[in-house]
């Protein structure tokens, strides 16, 4: 069965500073990977998504996920932190088998907090 | 085009009662997905609909169920509330379903039970 676990919790940055968010994915087979991005009181954004392309994805805002199949990482980035980045960020793995009519669902992990210091 | 709208956006409800959510899908989109959303269990898969037809669901009791009209509209029902089934539920649509690689997401239904 397919999974996500998301290795923080809770991270810490100083604004200016480099992001980095920790995901680790557990599945059969290639996997397609997304990151989501929750604000307070918002819905769901996607960032980005991997689905057996270019390894390395780049999303909105300057982040960036690396595809590791050795690793089975899919690690969250962005160079320089900025007071609007502070949410709630998923990682998320597709599962399920295709039946013919798109029947897959989303696994959700369970999120990390990101708080930007001024 | 406008986006995913969820209503209510807040409910409060007492234990035992039954309580219906309200989602409108992009237009266009003939998907809508369904997840809850707790600070225990996370963001939890309920339910897909496309089509009018349930062809997706999650390990939620029979409690909770579905439907979705022609015009993609759906709703979601609980019935015989539990203290437990307080949580932000999110609706998500897509064009053509899950496979696709997007789902847009709403922005969700606080429901309390008390």
């Amino acid at each position: 069965a397919q999974s996500v676990t998301q290795l923080d919790s809770h991270v810490s940055v100083s604004e200016g500073t480099p992001v980095l968010l920790r995901c680790n994915y557990s599945s059969s087979y290639s996997p397609s990977l997304f990151w989501y991005v929750q604000h307070p009181n918002k819905g769901l954004q996607l960032l980005l998504k991997y689905t057996s392309a270019a390894t390395l994805v780049k999303g909105i805002n300057g982040f960036e996920a690396e595809f590791k199949k050795s690793e089975t990482s899919f690690h969250l980035t962005k160079p320089s932190a900025h007071m609007s980045d502070a949410a709630e960020y998923f990682c998320v793995v597709r599962t399920g088998a295709y039946s013919g009519a798109g029947s897959y669902q989303l696994t959700f992990g369970k999120g990390t907090k990101l708080s930007v210091i001024p | 085009k406008a986006g995913v709208t969820q209503t209510p956006r807040y409910l409060i409800k007492t234990r035992g009662q039954q309580v219906t959510l309200s989602c409108s899908p992009i237009s266009g989109h003939r998907s809508v997905s369904w997840y809850q959303q707790t600070p225990g269990q996370g963001l939890q898969f309920l339910f897909e609909y496309f089509s009018e037809t349930q062809r997706n669901k999650g390990n939620f009791p029979g409690r909770f169920s579905g439907r979705q009209f022609s015009n993609s509209r759906s709703e979601m029902n609980v019935s015989t509330l539990e203290l437990g089934d307080s949580a932000l539920y999110l609706c998500a649509s897509s064009p053509g379903g899950v496979a696709y690689n997007e789902q847009f997401f709403g922005p969700g239904t606080r429901l309390t039970v008390l």
